[in-house]
């Protein structure tokens, strides 16, 4: 979805170097998350945000930090790569549909290699 | 925890064969919700599940929600090339988070 944006699309990079990987977004949604695909595993969330103040940790928050600057910008950080955090990087958006969850919208993906 | 698991993990179909992939989780859902991730995209939301039994149908595509709200399926009639990719479930014990199956890979051959 082009309303989704992220930035690098591709990025290598050496084990130890901090990298940054951001998001943004045009959608006006609240909700902001940051998953990974590994082949065979699926995505899993690594933080989520719900508004400007509020960052939560998701299933592998390990290794992982985040920033939620603007409503519209979300961006993941490693602190020290390593080899094992290569994997495809997705961000999503959401917005509150009253009791239902909210349809996440996903940006086109950064493909990360740790070297 | 939460676990959403998803079978098969790949499926090869002949071009007009239907294919189906199921998914099961640990837990009581609230809904479900289907992704489809072409190769080399993003995932894109199909459908929402919200009631228990319920069926749904999108042109060649039926989903189904399962009676105790712990599975769901997604079935394909005559597979076209245009079906290929990675088809998620993706299930949420509450109004939150969803927590993704992992995924069925399809292969439609010619």
């Amino acid at each position: 979805d082009a309303d989704v944006t992220q930035t690098p699309r591709n990025r290598i990079t050496k084990t130890g170097k901090r990298i940054m990987l951001e998001c943004s977004q045009t959608k006006g949604h609240d909700r902001m998350y940051w998953y990974r695909q590994d082949p065979g595993l699926g995505l899993r969330l690594i933080y989520y945000s719900f508004d400007v103040k509020d960052i939560n940790k998701g299933e592998i928050s390990d290794g992982y930090s985040v920033s939620r600057q603007a409503q519209a910008k979300f961006s993941l950080s490693l602190e020290s790569a390593i080899p094992n955090q290569t994997a495809l990087y997705f961000c999503a958006t959401s917005k509150v549909q009253g009791a239902s969850t909210d349809t996440q919208y996903f940006g086109p993906g950064t493909r990360l290699t740790v070297l | 925890g939460q676990q959403v698991m998803q079978i098969p993990q790949y499926q090869h179909v002949q071009e007009g064969e239907d294919f189906t992939t199921y998914c099961n989780s640990s837990t009581t859902l609230s809904n479900i919700q289907w992704y489809k991730q072409r190769p080399g995209g993003h995932p894109v939301f199909l459908i929402q599940l919200v009631k228990s039994g319920e069926v749904k149908k999108q042109k060649r595509l039926t989903f189904q929600f399962g009676e105790a709200k712990k599975n769901s399926s997604l079935h394909i009639t005559a597979t076209q090339t245009t079906d290929v990719g990675t088809y998620f479930c993706a299930g949420s014990p509450g109004a939150n988070n969803l927590f993704f199956g992992t995924g069925t890979r399809l292969t439609v051959i010619p």
